[in-house]
């Protein structure tokens, strides 16, 4: 069993929907949450970071963590073509800046 | 742009042949870390430097070695390549390796290609 699980996708959507994205871990001693995303031949772009469990809002992006259900989400409102890319979670524990990844969603939002 | 150089973009080589990956961090960034991305595999973390030290090693094969020079750019050796060895590698970098947790700004990446 992986460390970090995340459906793979792809996941297709119109303009303007909310988008859900999540992953699944088996590590209690993750402590740090992330979300990046990449597009096509491009390196992943850091999105989201979070510590411990809660919410953060930043813009259209909500991340939430739920360390008792061990699952992590990234919520996209008001989805916009642009947004088309594939989002990787990641996470490290606090003893080691190792950042541990899930293998990626890829997200198509259509006009 | 996340500040990370890596070059080149594209290396396109043989089977048994070595190469050269290089990175430049972010400025003021001493921890520099090294990822394979393959399709089936996803991102695979390798190695990590931080100020010119091996800080942690991942799954990197035998064949592969990585160094951190005094002006904290990196290289990834890549040596006697196999086919199976065609991925994206990417260079990341963080500001130091004793604040855990600490976000990692990635470059483009090269893209190997073994023919």
């Amino acid at each position: 069993q992986k460390e970090v699980e995340q459906d793979p996708g792809p996941l297709s959507v119109p303009e303007g929907a909310i988008v859900s994205l999540n992953c699944t871990y088996s590590n209690s001693a993750f402590q740090y949450f992330m979300w990046y995303r990449q597009y096509s031949r491009k390196g992943p772009e850091l999105l989201m970071y979070t510590y411990s469990s809660g919410n953060k809002e930043d813009g259209r992006f909500t991340a939430q963590v739920d360390k008792s259900s061990k699952y992590i989400s990234l919520f996209i409102r008001d989805s916009q073509p642009s947004d088309s890319a594939t989002y990787l979670c990641a996470m490290s524990a606090v003893d080691t800046d190792k950042l541990i990844f899930g293998t990626g969603t890829r997200l198509q939002v259509f006009p | 742009d996340s500040g990370v150089t890596q070059t080149p973009k594209h290396l396109i080589t043989a089977t048994g042949q070595r190469v050269t990956l290089r990175c430049s961090p972010r400025s003021g960034d001493l921890s520099v870390y090294w990822y394979q991305q393959s399709l089936d595999q996803g991102l695979q973390f390798l190695i990590q430097y931080y100020n010119g030290e091996e800080r942690a090693k991942g799954n990197i094969l035998e064949r592969f070695s990585a160094q951190q020079f005094p002006d904290l750019h990196s290289e990834l050796n890549l040596s006697s390549l196999e086919l199976g060895d065609s991925a994206l590698y990417f260079c990341a970098s963080s500001p130091t390796g004793d604040l855990r947790g600490q976000p990692q700004h990635f470059g483009d990446g090269t893209r190997l290609s073994i023919l």
